[in-house]
């Protein structure tokens, strides 16, 4: 069974400073792990996604993600926080590359401080 | 413009008074899923969709119906709704397969709320 865990479910960052929202995953097979954010009354949108090319993830608004198989993590950093940042954002997990069975984390919050 | 079209918006309704939520993608997707969003617990599906005819259940089904007899429309069905269905509905799609899989597209979402 396919689980991820997202630790703090409230961040706040001041506008400039390093964004870091953790993930870890729980899967039985190799997994593809993906970032979504969701805007204020807005659906979710994809950040990025991880599909075993590259452990490092590059994905849209300067955010990335590092996949680390030793400590079954999947962390989004971006080094510059931005007001339009504010945000909750959404790790999840797929055993499959063929179809959207996705396991969404809970969420985690992020408000930005000027 | 690419988008997965959900309606109602918001909608307040009584316990036991069926209601439908529309779902309507113009993307050409496969696969299409309702979820709801809850506090503190993320995402859960409820019911997905890998084709016209084609449906099963998530992880959180019980009291929902949905029907996929068009590939674009996917509309979720409450035959009967009770105030542990108030929540937010999202409906998303994306292709099956190749580099679009697991890529969602999702509505904006519709706010229920039995009384």
């Amino acid at each position: 069974a396919q689980s991820v865990t997202q630790l703090g479910s409230h961040v706040s960052v001041s506008e400039g400073a390093l964004v870091l929202l953790r993930c870890n995953y729980s899967s039985s097979v190799p997994p593809y792990l993906f970032w979504y954010v969701q805007y204020p009354n807005q659906g979710l949108q994809l950040l990025l996604k991880y599909t075993s090319a590259a452990t490092l993830v590059k994905g849209i608004n300067g955010f990335e993600a590092e996949f680390k198989k030793s400590e079954t993590s999947f962390h989004l950093t971006k080094p510059s926080a931005h007001m339009s940042d504010a945000a909750e954002y959404f790790c999840a997990v797929s055993e499959s590359d063929s179809w959207g069975k996705l396991q969404f984390g809970a969420g985690t919050q992020v408000v930005v401080t000027p | 413009e690419a988008q997965v079209t959900q309606n109602p918006r918001y909608l307040i309704t009584v316990t036991g008074k069926k209601l439908t939520v529309t779902c309507s993608q113009n993307m050409n997707h496969e696969y299409m899923s309702w979820y709801r969003q809850d506090p503190g617990l993320g995402l859960r599906q409820i019911y997905y969709s890998m084709n016209v005819e084609v449906t099963d259940k998530g992880d959180v089904p019980e009291g929902y119906k949905v029907s996929r007899k068009e590939k674009r429309n996917f509309p979720l069905i409450l035959e009967s709704p009770s105030p542990n269905q108030t929540s937010l509905y999202f409906c998303a799609s994306s292709l099956l397969g190749g580099s679009g899989a697991n890529v969602l597209t999702f509505g904006a979402g519709s706010r229920l709320t039995v009384l």
